[in-house]
């Protein structure tokens, strides 16, 4: 199975901020890689898809990079809409499997 | 609009069986893969299982297989997961997702059904 782990665990960060979280596959996937972030009581969001598409409607502040290994996502401006929960995904084979998640949260 | 609603959690004790349901709608259901994600408690998003838009082809996570199966009905717009021999770490929220295809990842999601495995 193909192990993602994320970094860091939380992240605090104040409103303008930027940031960003890393996410490392165990091995090769490619670009097949989604960003979700997930809000208590609120269905998981697509952010990021194939690495670096931003999905239609999320805010251009988001943004995705790499391939193979290593990924990132990067909040360009933090806005108190964001902060939540953010996963990533692989789906280059099955098992699918997620990274632990990054909580972000206000500092 | 693009929708998808699970049903059927609720509280069992371990050993026992229950069966979740996703209702979807707005979409032509028939046409797409479907999964199963969950998430226990305090803990990140685990994929459960994927079913092929015509159902001819299943994958379950090893944490599952054997006891869980997944299947879908879709002259229903439907999803379902058959849980047998529940266990107490089995405990999360049930959520089903579809998947878009060609790599565009799963879009959307449903709020999720909780179940909890307990004597």
């Amino acid at each position: 199975d193909i192990q993602m782990t994320q970094s860091p665990s939380t992240l605090s960060g104040s409103q303008g901020d930027r940031v960003t979280v890393t996410c490392r596959a165990s091995q090769s996937i490619g670009s097949s890689l989604a960003w979700y972030q997930r809000k208590p009581g609120k269905a998981p969001k697509i952010l990021i898809y194939v690495a670096s598409a931003l999905e239609s409607g999320v805010p251009s502040r988001f943004s995705g990079s790499g391939s193979g290994t290593e990924f990132t996502l990067t909040i360009s401006s933090l806005q108190p809409d964001d902060f939540a929960t953010y996963y990533c995904q692989q789906y280059y084979s099955y098992p699918y499997t997620f990274g632990q998640g990054t909580k972000l949260d206000i500092k | 609009q693009v929708q998808l609603v699970e049903s059927g959690g609720g509280v069992v004790q371990p050993g026992r069986s229950l069966r979740l349901s996703c209702a979807a709608s707005g979409f032509t259901f028939s046409t797409y893969g479907m999964h199963w994600v969950r998430q226990a408690p305090g803990k990140g998003l685990e994929w459960v299982a994927v079913i092929w838009s015509d159902g001819s082809k299943k994958d379950h996570a090893d944490s599952v297989k054997g006891r869980f199966t997944i299947s879908r009905d879709n002259s229903k717009n439907t999803l379902y997961l058959q849980m047998n021999s529940l266990r107490v770490e089995d405990t999360a929220v049930y959520i089903c997702a579809r998947d878009r295809g060609a790599g565009a990842g799963f879009d959307p999601w449903g709020l999720g059904t909780l179940v909890t495995v307990s004597s």
